[in-house]
């Protein structure tokens, strides 16, 4: 079967730095994506990988390491408003979209 | 950008009624347009896919003659939520995907900001 596992729930300090992590068992690798979700509100796109590497974006980074099956996202200098769920998906074979339950990121002051 | 909207935001309707959504790709073509249903404090559920102009491929578990979906252009899905009943009270999502060749990037999913149903 085709499964992403990402942690259920962490919790970070207000400028600092945290990683959560994916693990991934899909039928073929089409992408990996990573997307924020706030409470009462619909995911929005944050990051794509489909090579191996780190793809930096502003504050925030993903890696993907295919032979792995293992990406992460890294979010730096951790503000208030990052408090929210963040979703790993891969694309597989079909390109099917397969999605892990999300991390519910929680951030202190 | 890529933006997709989606109507109503809120609605509230009593048990038995139908219930219709609309969802639209504002800016671009979407081939594959996606449902998914966020019951509290868990992950999006897909429902079904839907691509234009053929019939929607629906999930296990998902009652396809108690969820219609339309697609029946480029730019607008419609899911009904036929007969709706409380335990169908819930957060209903839908994204859409553009066509191969659109310049749009790495064919991410591009979300609507959901409609929260009700059932009384």
């Amino acid at each position: 079967g085709q499964n992403i596992d990402q942690p259920t729930e962490m919790t970070a300090t207000e400028g600092a730095i945290v990683q959560i992590n994916c693990t991934y068992q899909t039928s073929g690798f089409n992408g990996l994506f990573w997307y924020q979700q706030h409470a009462g509100e619909a995911p929005t796109f944050l990051s794509y990988n489909v090579l191996d590497g780190l793809e930096e974006k502003g504050r925030f980074s993903s890696f993907l390491s295919r032979s792995k099956g293992y990406s992460y996202l890294l979010l730096k200098e951790l503000q208030m408003k990052d408090s929210a769920s963040y979703l790993c998906a891969v694309k597989d074979s079909n390109y099917q979209l397969i999605w892990g339950a999300g991390t519910k990121l929680i951030i202190k002051p | 950008g890529a933006v997709v909207s989606q109507h109503p935001s809120r609605v509230i309707c009593k048990s038995g009624t139908s219930v219709k959504i609309e969802c639209r790709s504002l800016d671009f073509q979407a081939t594959t347009m996606f449902w998914y249903r966020q019951f509290p404090k868990q992950s999006l559920m897909l429902m079904a896919t839907s691509n234009e102009g053929s019939k929607a491929t629906y999930e296990q578990g998902v009652e396809k003659d108690k969820f219609l979906i339309n697609h029946a252009s480029l730019t607008l899905s419609t899911l009904t939520v036929t007969s709706a009943h409380p335990e169908d009270s819930s957060f209903y999502i839908c994204s859409a995907e553009p066509g191969r060749g659109q310049a749009l990037g790495s064919y991410e999913q591009y979300f609507g900001p959901g409609t929260r149903l009700t059932v009384t």
